[in-house]
């Protein structure tokens, strides 16, 4: 079975700055996805970015990036211009052959105005 | 149509009650999913139905009975709860199994109190 941890269960970031979300996962296979998803207070947990293991390039959308390491099996969120709307749960995700996601604790991030 | 509805939002109910939890998608999605979690803490699976067939139970108690009655329809049926049991139950949807790049569509939940 794949692991996936999340080391920092609360962060905080000052409105307009920059935060890192860090996430490691072990896995034996060689071509896989991996995913970022938000859980805002008390609504749905929508998919924030998608990262391909056999693309060397970076996923972006918008103020939100990865930092993928493949070797070290790291795969971190870069979140740019912070806004009081991205406070939230985030949780890093990684499916199996079979689409089973397997979910890291979390972190819980606040931004402060 | 890019919405997974779940209903009620909300439920109460005490440990001899029998309720149901409903789930509901429109984006032709093969691959459905039922969630359990507890405030602060990752999504738990507790069933996984592909083509309206039960594929993966994960060791769910008896007092959950979940079914499929058409591709676009998922029903939790509660019986006998424990106080424990009070968590939020998220539902899901992909286009299928066994495609690691395809997301998971998620519900808003329904927030379960057991009393």
């Amino acid at each position: 079975a794949q692991t996936v941890t999340q080391s920092q269960p609360e962060m905080s970031v000052q409105e307009a700055e920059t935060v890192t979300l860090s996430c490691t996962y072990d896995t034996s296979e060689n071509n896989y996805y991996l995913f970022w998803y938000k859980q805002p207070p008390s609504r749905q947990m929508i998919l924030v970015i998608r990262q391909e293991a056999y693309k060397q390039q970076n996923a972006t959308e918008n103020r939100f990036s990865v930092n993928f390491q493949k070797a070290a099996k790291s795969f971190s969120l870069k979140i740019s211009d912070s806004q009081l709307g991205d406070t939230a749960m985030y949780f890093c995700a990684f499916p199996d052959t079979g689409n089973q996601f397997y979910f890291g604790t979390g972190t819980s991030l606040t931004v402060i105005p | 149509d890019t919405e997974v509805t779940q209903t009620p939002k909300h439920l109460v109910m005490g440990m001899t009650n029998k309720k149901s939890l409903k789930c509901e998608q429109h984006m032709g999605h093969r691959a459905m999913y039922w969630y359990k979690q507890k405030a602060k803490k990752p999504p738990e699976l507790m069933f996984v139905y592909s083509y309206e067939k039960l594929s993966i139970n994960e060791s769910v108690p008896s007092r959950f009975s979940p079914e499929c009655p058409n591709s676009s329809l998922l029903n939790l049926h509660l019986h006998a709860l424990q106080p424990e049991d009070s968590a939020l139950y998220l539902c899901a949807s992909s286009p299928e199994l066994g495609q690691m790049f395809y997301e998971q569509y998620f519900g808003p939940g329904t927030r379960l109190t057991v009393t």
